[in-house]
């Protein structure tokens, strides 16, 4: 069975303090592993799409990178408006396989 | 429209009583989800779209549940019979077609009293 972990639960950052969210899984066979950021009250947004082992992709403070085994979504001197909680999905390779499998997510917080 | 919209965002029901949520994709996209998530989990996955059919109902946890998509826009998620264990925040997404980045929408709060 697919399975996403995410760690820690939950991280409490100072503005500027970068660090890194991990996401462990299992699956069958991976067509992609996606990122997402996630406000209080709102849907998930998409940030990243990873494909293969040792791709790394960045979009403003954030870095997300791929091995076999795990992601690990990087956050360089973050700052307050990233506060939010931060999704790991995989999705199988196997034929006729859509689903998104979801860790719990990582709940961000970044003190001013 | 310019995102995946969902309505209501706000349901509140009596236990028993038949729920429909509503979802209206991004505009082109053929291929639409439902998940559902619980407070403080990740979404789960009920259906996935592929135009009008249901190419995976795998997720549906039983035959309370239903969903359809008659003309491979909108879709409908349908529930009977509601417990209070359905109470969860309802997800549609939609992507351009298979293998591609799903969007979600703001999702709807389902509440069984």
């Amino acid at each position: 069975e697919d399975q996403v972990t995410q760690s820690p639960e939950a991280l409490r950052l100072q503005e500027g303090e970068s660090s890194s969210l991990n996401c462990s899984y299992t699956v069958s066979g991976l067509r992609g592993l996606f990122w997402y950021r996630q406000d209080p009250g709102k849907g998930p947004e998409f940030l990243f799409t990873l494909y293969s082992a040792g791709e790394e992709k960045e979009k403003e403070r954030l870095k997300a990178t791929l091995t076999k085994k795990e992601s690990f979504l990087h956050i360089t001197a973050p700052k307050p408006e990233d506060s939010a909680t931060y999704l790991c999905a995989v999705q199988a390779s196997s034929v006729g396989a859509q689903k998104l499998v979801f860790g719990q997510g990582t709940r961000l917080t970044i003190n001013p | 429209g310019a995102g995946v919209s969902q309505t209501p965002s706000n349901k509140v029901t009596e236990k028993g009583k038949y729920v429909e949520l509503r979802c209206d994709p991004i505009s082109g996209h053929t291929a639409l989800y439902w998940y559902r998530q619980s407070l403080g989990q990740g979404p789960e996955f009920l259906i996935y779209f592929q135009g009008t059919g249901a190419a995976d109902d795998s997720g549906l946890p039983n035959d309370r549940f239903f969903a359809v998509r008659p003309e491979g826009s909108v879709s409908t998620l349908k529930i009977q019979r509601t417990e209070r264990g359905d109470s969860a925040v309802y997800l549609c997404a939609s992507s351009e077609g298979p293998n591609t980045e799903a969007f979600f929408g703001q999702g709807t709060r389902l509440t069984v009293v």
